[in-house]
């Protein structure tokens, strides 16, 4: 396996769930990143963890839950989402410095709160 | 408000010709520009950058050109093929004092290359 993969492709949840979103990197890097893209709106960042210390946190609502165990993984734990939470989750990587900014992403878990 | 905006949401070209997609922003701090392209079913992947140093970039057939005076960065692609076909994120970022990893996107421009 190589690259960024995300787990679930899809999800589908009620607004009492509780659900998790999974990332792993098999890239060797240090940053990971979790984006959200909603319909007609740009990515926008969520969270930034640099050697699993979170160092960006753009505002998030606390029903976004992130843990980053280790440099090669990343969840996003929901619960109690809203209808417009719906959207995009898209997990990337990067070095931690250099190139920083040639982030490699996921493919994304395309969720939906009903 | 958005600081990184793409105006036009979609764009579409003759196979063999230029592709031009624009970026404007309105964050002065910003010194280092990307494209990245985005196909269907798949995440984003980096395409080309350039540095608030430079006013032109190359790389194949992607130029990205930047205009510091107007805030403006476009991204040309010649000749165009089907295979570009996909959607374009302009992105911008502060380098300098070590601002943090921080990329802010614009709303992406979807080009169609037709055969």
């Amino acid at each position: 396996e190589t690259g960024v993969t995300q787990t679930p492709r899809h999800l589908v949840m009620g607004m009492t769930n509780k659900k998790s979103l999974k990332c792993e990197q098999h890239l060797g890097h240090n940053a990971m990143y979790w984006y959200k893209q909603s319909a007609k709106k740009p990515l926008e960042l969520m969270f930034v963890y640099n050697f699993k210390e979170q160092t960006e946190n753009n505002s998030v609502p606390s029903r976004f839950s992130p843990e980053c165990p280790n440099s090669s993984h990343l969840f996003l734990h929901l619960h109690t989402l809203q209808p417009e939470d719906s959207a995009l989750y898209l997990c990337a990587s990067s070095q931690d410095r250099g190139d920083w900014w040639e982030l490699f992403f996921g493919s994304g878990t395309q969720l939906s709160v009903l | 408000d958005q600081q990184v905006k793409q105006n036009s949401p979609s764009l579409s070209v003759q196979e063999g010709r230029i592709s031009i997609l624009n970026c404007d922003y309105t964050n002065s701090m910003f010194d280092y520009f990307l494209w990245y392209k985005k196909y269907p079913a798949e995440g984003p992947t980096f395409l080309i950058s350039i540095s608030s140093i430079k006013d032109k970039n190359e790389d194949g057939r992607f130029t990205v050109f930047l205009n510091k005076s107007a805030k403006h960065l476009s991204l040309h692609i010649v000749p165009s093929q089907p295979g570009d076909s996909a959607v374009y994120f302009c992105a911008a970022s502060v380098l300098r004092n070590n601002a943090g990893n921080m990329l802010t996107f614009g709303g992406g421009t979807r080009l169609m290359v037709k055969p």
